[in-house]
């Protein structure tokens, strides 16, 4: 099956610096690809979608200067938080769109964030 | 925003026993999917079931899908310790834009004892 890695797996970082985490599809294109984030115990929320070449779609009350999303190319999508505080500390996943007609998503492994 | 909820939150079954996960949305869907997920990690797809399907079966997994009713079932048959896992409902929206994002359920955690 389609195989989606995250980098890193997790992340320690002070508070008021930003933290690049990537989004790879390693053996097929992803045209789409979403960022969902996940605190301790709860489901999985959307945060954005992303779609190569194009600017990403934000779901309500995400901020999309805090949350930069660049998804250059065909295999690779970026999440960068930007001047992280502690309630950003979370669980970070994404998933990979990239078959025509097929609504599976393949997930990454998930990126855990700790801001302190 | 979640989607819908999903019944029970948790469920703890003996092994060999079977499992069922409930889970309710609110706007009409192209299809429903279910997620495992382990601790920690991230989501496994286990079954898609579309709009115009009523039950569909995979391995010891059966899925139920009730459109008027809006809501869909998961069914483990004969657990083994290693199903324990979280388990996710998921939807995919109607109408034209739609993306194929999906729209998660709540989420019912499942322990099977040995």
């Amino acid at each position: 099956g389609a195989v989606v890695s995250q980098h890193p797996s997790w992340v320690i970082c002070k508070s008021g610096t930003s933290v690049k985490i990537e989004c790879r599809s390693l053996d097929f294109q992803a045209t789409t690809m979403f960022w969902y984030r996940q605190f301790p115990k709860q489901s999985l929320m959307l945060m954005a979608t992303s779609n190569e070449g194009s600017k990403a779609t934000y779901e309500q009350g995400v901020e999309k200067d805090k949350f930069l999303i660049n998804h250059a190319s065909l295999t690779l999508s970026t999440l960068t938080v930007t001047s992280a505080h502690p309630e950003d500390s979370s669980f970070y996943i994404c998933s990979a769109h990239g078959l025509a007609g097929v609504s599976e998503q393949y997930f990454g492994p998930g990126t855990r964030l700790t801001v302190t | 925003s979640q989607q819908g909820e999903e019944d029970p939150q948790a469920l703890s079954i003996q092994e060999g026993e079977n499992a069922t996960m409930n889970c309710s949305y609110k706007t009409s869907i192209n299809n429903l999917q279910w997620y495992r997920q382990n601790s920690g990690r991230g989501l496994v797809h286990l079954i898609l079931i579309r709009s115009n399907e009523r039950e569909k079966h995979s391995g010891r997994l059966r899925v139920t899908l009730d459109t008027s009713k809006k809501s869909s079932s998961l069914l483990i048959t004969a657990s083994r310790a290693a199903d324990t896992a979280s388990y996710f409902c998921a939807t995919v929206g109607h109408g034209s834009g739609n993306t194929g994002k999906l729209i998660f359920g709540q989420g019912t955690t499942l322990q099977v004892k040995p």
